[in-house]
């Protein structure tokens, strides 16, 4: 099992421009989550994922939204790019088990963006 | 709003020492914490979880509510555990607030 797989490992872009990352879960896991690790932070919840739905949301403006395919894995799109949305991006899977499971997030190696 | 504060960003010990890396936090809810650890060039990963109560590679949380405080120890640091460590509250069924992290350094 590979664990959690995203891509692209780095990329650039420019202000104004759109971006989407890519994620695959952990063999098993149904629930993808989005964090945001800024330089210098820890890992900032963005939303989750399971069935399809958004099921939870963090502090982020419309601009950052999502999307999870039946096979599980899921994108992660940021429209009109500031400056200050360069970070590592995280995906991170789980079994939902309605809130009675564990508790334990396998996360990603990360995309690291990058906006000039 | 929930909060996790991890007062040190850089804590550097001497191998054999004692280390315990602070963690504090506040939570309207009932309060699950857990600590992450990322090792270089490794991804995030879970160390251990206070619902547990288990011992990881000589590690140990305990949860004081009174404090509100998760602090990890460990008696005697080795070199291999130089790594960052993230506090995390639960705050849904699959979600983590993190705090900032703390590197530790142990030196040889």
């Amino acid at each position: 099992d590979a664990g959690v797989t995203q891509s692209p490992t780095h990329l650039i872009k420019t202000r104004g421009q759109q971006v989407t990352l890519r994620c695959s879960p952990k063999s098993g896991h149904d629930t993808v989550s989005w964090y945001q690790q800024a330089l210098g932070q820890g890992p900032q919840f963005i939303f989750q994922y399971y069935e399809e739905e958004e099921r939870q949301r963090g502090n982020f403006p419309d601009r950052f939204s999502g999307h999870q395919f039946p096979n599980y894995s899921s994108e992660l799109n940021v429209n009109a790019l500031l400056l200050g949305d360069s970070a590592l991006y995280l995906c991170a899977s789980s079994p939902f088990g309605g809130g009675t499971n564990t508790g334990e997030l396998f996360f990603g190696e990360g995309s690291r963006l990058t906006v000039l | 709003a929930q909060r996790v504060t991890q007062p040190e960003k850089l804590l550097s010990v001497f191998k054999g020492a004692p280390v315990e890396l602070k963690c504090n936090y506040s939570y309207s809810g009932s309060p699950e914490l857990f600590w992450y650890v990322q090792y270089s060039r490794q991804r995030l990963q879970l160390l251990l979880r206070h619902i547990s109560r288990e011992s990881i590679k000589g590690f140990t949380a305990d949860l004081n509510k009174g404090e509100t405080s998760f602090h990890l120890k460990k008696p005697f640091a080795q070199e291999e555990d130089s790594a960052m460590y993230y506090c995390a509250l639960r705050t849904g069924a699959n979600n983590l607030f993190f705090g900032t992290g703390t590197r530790l350094t142990v030196i040889p």
